[in-house]
């Protein structure tokens, strides 16, 4: 059990938007960055938003992420059938001694 | 560029000892605002954080697999290694190396190397 949570799965059509949520407590999300990552079939994770709301380079602006309280949301407009892969959020958590940890990941599918 | 690259063996037995390095390019190890963690996948299943060391060799653990493990750096080699003891079929699984800054953020991903634990 992820000490992140997030929904399972999420569908939605082409062109259309998503959101995924990711709920954590103090001793993470609350008091420290959120990033998230798309990991696409067969292949290695990869970063698509940093320090709650940033970008890097290269990642188009229909991936929006924000957070609030204890909450984070990753945001993806337009979609595309390529979007169609898992998506983990992360973060430190300082509850006992400091750690990485990951939310249990959604599946994205586009219908 | 930033590479990471993991190698290690893709066959291990129950109760063996796992080895695994991360070698890295493009970045230096003494880097104060970079750092290494070390995350596994089993087939079909979630990403599992396991361990995190810092420029400063400050080492951090995942809490249930702390005993079993041992993260280590050599900067001249710029690598990273992972030990992992007494082997368990549960353990099978993708293993990434991954480049953590301090954002913080996983930035950069090794390609994982998939590892079995069968006798």
């Amino acid at each position: 059990q992820s000490v992140l949570t997030q929904p399972p799965s999420v569908s939605a059509a082409p062109g259309q938007k998503v959101t995924i949520s990711c709920s954590g407590s103090s001793s993470n999300i609350g008091n420290n960055y959120v990033s998230w990552y798309q990991q696409l079939p067969g292949t290695a994770p990869k970063l698509l938003i940093y320090e709650n709301n940033k970008r890097p380079s290269g990642i188009p602006d229909r991936f929006s992420g924000s957070k609030s309280g204890t909450s984070a949301t990753l945001g993806i407009t337009g979609l595309q059938t390529g979007d169609e892969a898992d998506y983990y959020c992360g973060t430190w958590d300082s509850s006992l001694s400091a750690l990485w940890v990951f939310g249990g990941g959604t599946k994205l599918t586009v219908l | 560029q930033v590479t990471l690259k993991e190698s290690g063996p893709v066959l291990v037995k129950p109760t063996e000892t796992l080895t695994l390095t991360c070698t890295v390019s493009g970045f230096s190890l003494s880097n104060a605002r970079m750092g290494v963690s070390w995350i596994r996948q089993p087939p079909g299943k979630a990403l599992e954080w396991l361990a995190h060391i810092f420029s400063n060799d400050e080492k951090s653990y995942s809490t249930s697999l702390k005993s079993r493990l041992t993260i280590s750096k050599d900067t001249s080699k710029s690598q990273v290694v992972l030990t992992m003891t007494n082997m368990d079929p549960v353990d099978t699984a993708t293993y990434y190396c991954a480049r953590m800054t301090d954002n913080p953020s996983l930035d950069y991903w090794g390609q994982g190397t998939l590892v079995t634990v069968s006798s």
